[in-house]
């Protein structure tokens, strides 16, 4: 299995920061991972595909970045409603894993 | 706009079998350009991938699970499912199901999530 490491773990942070979140394979997936971000309640958001493809419709202020086995999340400037639990993903090979996720709180 | 929806009971029975379904509208369960998949998370936990199904039934599951796991299709019904033997505590959990990005594994259509839980 491929592992996923996320950190932090935890984030705080005020709106109109940046912030980036680090998503670590145990072994090279070729660009094939995702950022979901999830709410209470709500199903999980696709950001990010393929790495750094942003998803139709998902503000430009969420940016991925990496290869190999290291990758980021990046929010430009956070607003209100970016405060959520994020998680990566890979795809890479069926046995799909995801990060433990990280969770953006209100500083 | 796909939309896909999760049914089946709210509640199980350690030792028992959990019984999901997942009904596809607004696009068709027959393309050979994506597996439709079944994710979980259990209450405070993060993600997990259960398993991916296409239309043809060919079937990929999470080695943790996949002994007790079965992920079967029905194109006639536009539905694919969900069964999970001898489920324990640790099963209970909000599923999803889901389909992905053409050609990928990135998930971008996904149900509301039903939760189960398992009662002793």
């Amino acid at each position: 299995d491929i592992q996923m490491t996320q950190s932090p773990s935890t984030l705080s942070a005020s709106v109109g920061d940046r912030v980036t979140i680090t998503c670590r394979a145990s072994q090279g997936i070729n660009n094939w991972l995702a950022w979901y971000q999830l709410k209470p309640g709500k199903a999980p958001k696709l950001l990010i595909y393929k790495a750094s493809s942003l998803q139709s419709g998902v503000p430009s202020r969420f940016s991925g970045s990496g290869s190999g086995t290291e990758f980021t999340l990046t929010i430009g400037s956070l607003q209100p409603d970016d405060f959520a639990t994020y998680y990566c993903q890979q795809y890479n090979s069926f046995g799909y894993t995801f990060g433990q996720g990280t969770k953006l709180e209100i500083k | 706009q796909l939309q896909l929806q999760e049914s089946g009971p709210g509640l199980v029975k350690s030792s028992e079998t959990l019984s999901l379904t997942c009904t596809v509208s607004g696009g068709s369960i027959s393309s050979s350009s994506y597996y439709w998949g079944w994710i979980r998370q259990p209450p405070g936990k993060g993600l997990e991938w259960i398993g991916s199904i296409d239309y043809s039934g060919t079937t990929y599951y999470n080695p943790s699970l996949k002994s007790r796991v079965t992920i079967s299709v029905d194109t006639s019904k536009k539905q694919f499912s969900l069964r999970l033997s001898s489920v324990t505590a640790a099963d209970t959990a909000v599923y999803y199901c889901a389909r992905p990005v053409e050609y990928s594994g990135s998930y971008v259509y996904w149900g509301q999530g039903t939760l189960v839980t398992v009662s002793s």
